[in-house]
């Protein structure tokens, strides 16, 4: 089976704690991308990658972190800086970088801090 | 602001009834998709428009594109009480780089 998969599927976390999302994808995507989306609201650019060993900072960026050590993986860290970091997070990729490339989405991570 | 508005917000129809959304935007583009989300999900792609084409269609799908107006519509005939979700718009511009910009989405509700 082809896919995206993202763990773990509900998060919770205590004020001041960092946590590390997971994104996994088998579809030999060079660019993944995470984003967060609140209630009723569309997708906000966090972090993105084009190419292994590389990424770039999307439109809210602050208080968040990534890494892109292989090409299947792209976990999203939601540091103590971040604010107000309860949302949902989804993790997508795309055959390449390319101007509005299709995106394949992962199922999500919901992350509530208590 | 984001590059993408979909109206309306929220639309609910009776099954067998065909459902319309509209995406407006405001710079060039290179295309526009129209993506689906059930609740709690992640985003599944539906169909991707061209910006040198006017009309595309995908099973119960139709989707329009006028670049002179900047919008976009969604028609979805024959709807069923399986198409409840909510539909977002993302367009993939010549300006601000290669980012793929979502708007806010459309809740769709078919009553069965």
């Amino acid at each position: 089976d082809g896919g995206i998969t993202q763990s773990p599927k509900y998060l919770f976390r205590k004020e001041g704690q960092n946590v590390t999302l997971s994104c996994e994808q088998n579809l030999n995507h060079d660019a993944m991308y995470w984003y967060r989306q609140d209630p009723g609201q569309g997708l906000r650019l966090i972090y993105y990658s084009q190419i292994v060993n590389d990424f770039q900072k999307g439109d809210i960026a602050e208080g968040y972190s990534v890494s892109r050590e292989k090409k299947e993986s792209f976990p999203l860290t939601v540091t103590s800086a971040q604010k107000n970091p309860t949302a949902f997070y989804l993790c997508a990729s795309s055959i390449a970088g390319g101007i509005g490339d299709t995106q394949y989405f992962g199922p999500g991570t919901r992350l509530t801090v208590l | 602001s984001q590059q993408g508005e979909e109206d309306p917000q929220a639309l609910s129809i009776q099954e067998g009834e065909n459902a319309t959304m509209n995406c407006s935007y405001k710079t060039s583009i290179n295309n526009l998709q129209w993506y689906r989300q059930n609740s709690g999900r992640g985003l599944v792609h539906l169909i991707l428009i061209r910006s040198n084409e006017r009309e595309k269609h995908s099973g119960r799908l139709r989707v329009t594109l006028d670049t002179s107006k900047k919008s976009s519509s969604l028609l979805i005939t024959a709807s069923r009480a399986a198409d409840t979700a909510s539909y977002f718009c993302a367009t993939g511009g010549n300006t601000g780089g290669f980012k793929t910009i979502f708007g806010a989405g459309t809740r769709l509700f078919v009553k069965a």
